[in-house]
């Protein structure tokens, strides 16, 4: 079974400090981890994954995710918040095995950045 | 929200009735997938197809049906015997069934019953 876990369903950080948002995942053999973003009333939008290779990912719009595969953990950062970061936030993982299931999904953390 | 449509934005729908949702997707993906999102419980998987004339199940198709008769759509009907549809409906597409393969989502649709 794969599964996956936003611990904080809030985050509160002032414009220009950095900030995370941390995912944990569970998986049978090799993970592919996802980012997304949800503006509110709006579809999601990919960020960024991780696949294999570099732990250190590097996304759109300045973020960043570190896979820690001892921690099982692939928090999402950015070295300096804007308000317009404000926004909900979706880690998503699929076990690399072929057979499977599809993608499943955090529960979203929503992140607030206070100008 | 790339180049995938769905419609209508808002859908109200009387207790009893059945309502189609449509996405649409000009990527030439060959995947699409169906989500229901409610509030904190992050999106659930209702049906996916990898290719055209093919379809499965995912965690929650129960009171649901979908059809993929062409590459670019993939309706969604939610049906009366689905007990508690009012949810924001996300339809998604992506390159092919291969795991790492990012999806691509549309804006989603709204549906509440009255």
């Amino acid at each position: 079974a794969q599964s996956v876990a936003q611990p904080e369903d809030q985050v509160n950080v002032a414009e220009g400090n950095p900030l995370t948002v941390k995912c944990t995942y569970s998986v049978s053999g090799n993970p592919y981890l996802f980012w997304y973003v949800q503006y509110p009333n709006r579809g999601l939008q990919f960020l960024l994954k991780y696949i294999t290779g570099d732990n250190l990912v590097k996304g759109s719009y300045g973020f960043e995710a570190e896979f820690n595969k001892s921690q099982t953990s692939f928090h999402l950062k950015k070295p300096s918040a804007l308000v317009s970061d404000s926004a909900l936030y979706f880690c998503a993982v699929r076990d690399g095995r072929g057979s499977a299931r599809q993608l499943t999904f955090g529960s979203g953390t929503q992140l607030t950045v206070l100008p | 929200d790339g180049g995938i449509t769905q419609s209508p934005k808002y859908l109200f729908r009387k207790e009893g009735q059945n309502v189609t949702l449509s996405c649409e997707q000009n990527l030439n993906h060959d995947a699409m997938y169906w989500y229901r999102q409610d509030p904190g419980q992050g999106l659930r998987l209702i049906y996916y197809s990898q290719i055209v004339n093919d379809f499965q199940k995912g965690d929650i198709a129960e009171g649901y049906s979908v059809s993929r008769e062409k590459k670019e759509s993939f309706p969604l009907t939610v049906t009366s015997a689905q007990k508690n549809p009012t949810a924001f409906y996300l339809c998604a597409s992506s390159q092919s069934r291969d795991p790492y393969n990012e999806q691509f989502f549309g804006p989603g649709t709204r549906l509440t019953v009255l």
